[in-house]
C-alpha cells in the first residue's frame, strides 16, 4: 500500500487476555518501528527493526510486551496477560532507512482499550 | 534533560493569521534531523516538515516553515495563515546519530484556529 498499514484499528481486550497487533510498513522501507501513546500523553518509543539487525527494544516497558518482523516486512507486537495502563493507541511507523535525514511515516495507529 | 521541549501546552489563532510554535533541543550529536508532526483528533501522525543540522536555509513546505537557530538550539513551526482545519495536536521531534536512529517527541502543542 501507499502508507503505513495497522491493524485493527481499534481492540478492545479484557485483562489477562493476550493481543496482537499487526504492522505493514511502506513497501522498500527498511526500517520500522512501535510507538505507543496514551491518552493526552506524547509518544513513547517502544521497538525498532533495522533490516537483519537485532532490534533495539530498549524502549519496551516490561517482558509482557515483545515484538517481531517477519522477512523485513510486516511485524507484530505481542502484549501478554493485558493491564488496564496498556490502554494506548499503538503507531507504527517506518523509514526508507536509518540516518537523521530519513523521515518516519506513521500509520493510523491501533486503539487499545483494556476493560 | 529533556531532548525536546514544547513549552506551549496550548495556543490561539485566529484565522488567516500566523502562529508560531516553540521547540527547542537537546543534542550533543553533531547530525541530527528535526522534525514536525500534526496529530488531528483522528490520532493520525502527518508529517509535515523536515530540517537537517546542517542545512543552512530554513525548511519551507507550502504553509509551513522552520525557523532553525542552531546556535540557540530551537527549531520553532511557523504556520502562516492558519486555517480552521489546522486545528490539532503538533509535536516536534528528533532524531540523532547517536540515538539510536529513533525519533524523541516533545510533550506537543494544542492549536485551535478560530474564526
Amino acid at each position: 500500500g501507499a502508507g503505513v498499514s495497522q491493524s485493527p484499528s481499534n481492540k478492545v481486550t479484557e485483562k489477562g487476555k493476550d493481543v496482537e497487533l499487526r504492522c505493514d510498513p511502506i513497501s522498500g522501507h527498511t526500517a520500522l518501528y512501535w510507538y505507543r501513546q496514551s491518552l493526552g500523553q506524547g509518544l513513547e518509543f517502544l521497538i525498532y527493526f533495522q533490516g537483519n539487525s537485532a532490534p533495539d527494544k530498549s524502549g519496551l516497558p516490561s517482558d509482557r510486551f515483545s515484538a517481531e518482523r517477519t522477512g523485513g516486512s510486516v511485524s507484530t507486537l505481542t502484549i501478554q496477560r493485558t493491564q488496564q495502563e496498556d490502554s494506548a493507541v499503538y503507531l507504527c511507523a517506518s523509514s526508507l532507512a536509518l540516518g537523521p535525514g530519513n523521515t518516519i511515516y506513521f500509520g493510523e495507529g491501533s486503539w487499545l482499550t483494556v476493560v | 534533560a529533556q531532548k525536546i521541549t514544547q513549552t506551549q501546552p496550548g495556543m490561539f489563532v485566529q484565522e488567516k493569521e500566523a502562529v508560531t510554535l516553540d521547540c527547542t533541543y537537546d543534542t550533543s550529536d553533531q547530525s541530527y534531523g528535526l522534525f514536525w508532526y500534526k496529530q488531528p483528533s483522528s490520532g493520525e501522525m502527518i508529517f509535515l516538515i523536515y530540517q537537517g543540522s546542517y542545512d543552512e536555509q530554513n525548511a519551507t513546505e507550502g504553509r509551513y516553515s522552520l525557523n532553525f537557530q542552531k546556535a540557540r538550539k530551537s527549531a520553532n513551526l511557523v504556520i502562516s495563515a492558519s486555517q480552521l482545519g489546522d486545528s490539532a495536536m503538533y509535536f516536534c521531534a528528533m532524531r540523532e546519530t547517536g540515538g539510536g536512529n529513533k525519533l524523541t517527541f516533545g510533550t506537543g502543542t494544542q492549536l485551535k484556529v478560530e474564526l
